[in-house]
């Protein structure tokens, strides 16, 4: 079956633009997290979703960052008025309630 | 908070070597343990797992024990191959959460024909 799919592969953006980046969860799986993978900081947790609801938000650096997710399914993260220290890989993963956790490929981000 | 410290890399050994990259821990209770791997150009995939202390994770020749006396979770294989070649990542569940990974750094593992 299909794995977890993330849209774009990259992206390249301005400073100050706004970015939606897509992550499409493997069908069934309940829960969808969010990650950014940078240089400086490793691999750092963002959001988590179980279903619809948000219940943790607690790793989103700042209030330039939201996620949604609709129908339990897919999920948009989305960035205002990038900076550069925004540049770096967001990985979205699914799983079974909270069970093994299936990563997507990936967006990197590049905000010039 | 929870934390993951491995070692740092590079590391580079020539194929059939043996390997070991160092993970320890800190998490309140018993946390799961992880080690993702990632080759190159591709996603994080779970390469093993242990949930409780004393367990053995093992897989494509790769294991590590959960050894809470140490909190440590050290990755082993006894004879490396060059498509071993990826980026090693060890993480945690635990400390109060059920699902929020915690990882380190990674370590950039080379392996030369």
């Amino acid at each position: 079956g299909a794995g977890v799919s993330q849209s774009p592969s990259n992206k390249v953006t301005e400073k100050g633009k706004d970015v939606e980046l897509r992550c499409d969860p493997i069908s069934g799986h309940t829960a969808l997290y969010w990650y950014r993978q940078s240089l400086g900081q490793g691999l750092e947790f963002l959001i988590y979703f179980q279903g619809n609801s948000a219940p943790d938000k607690s790793g989103l650096p700042s209030d330039r960052f939201s996620a949604e997710r609709t129908g339990g399914s897919v999920s948009t993260l989305t960035i205002q008025r990038t900076q550069q220290e925004d540049s770096a890989v967001y990985l979205c993963a699914s799983s079974l309630r909270t069970g093994e956790q299936y990563f997507g490929p990936g967006t990197r981000l590049t905000v010039t | 908070g929870n934390s993951v410290t491995q070692m740092e890399g590079p590391v580079t050994l020539s194929e059939e070597a043996f390997l070991t990259i160092n993970c320890t821990y800190t998490a309140t209770g018993y946390p799961s343990l992880f080690w993702y791997v990632q080759y190159p150009g591709e996603g994080l995939q779970l390469l093993l797992k242990a949930t409780k202390a004393d367990d053995k994770g093992s897989n494509k020749g790769f294991e590590a024990t959960y050894r809470k006396e140490t909190t440590s979770f050290h990755l082993e294989k006894g004879s490396v191959q060059v498509s071993d070649s990826a980026v090693y990542f060890c993480a945690l569940i635990g400390g109060g959460s059920n699902y929020k990974l915690t990882f380190g750094k990674g370590t950039l593992l080379t392996v030369n024909p």
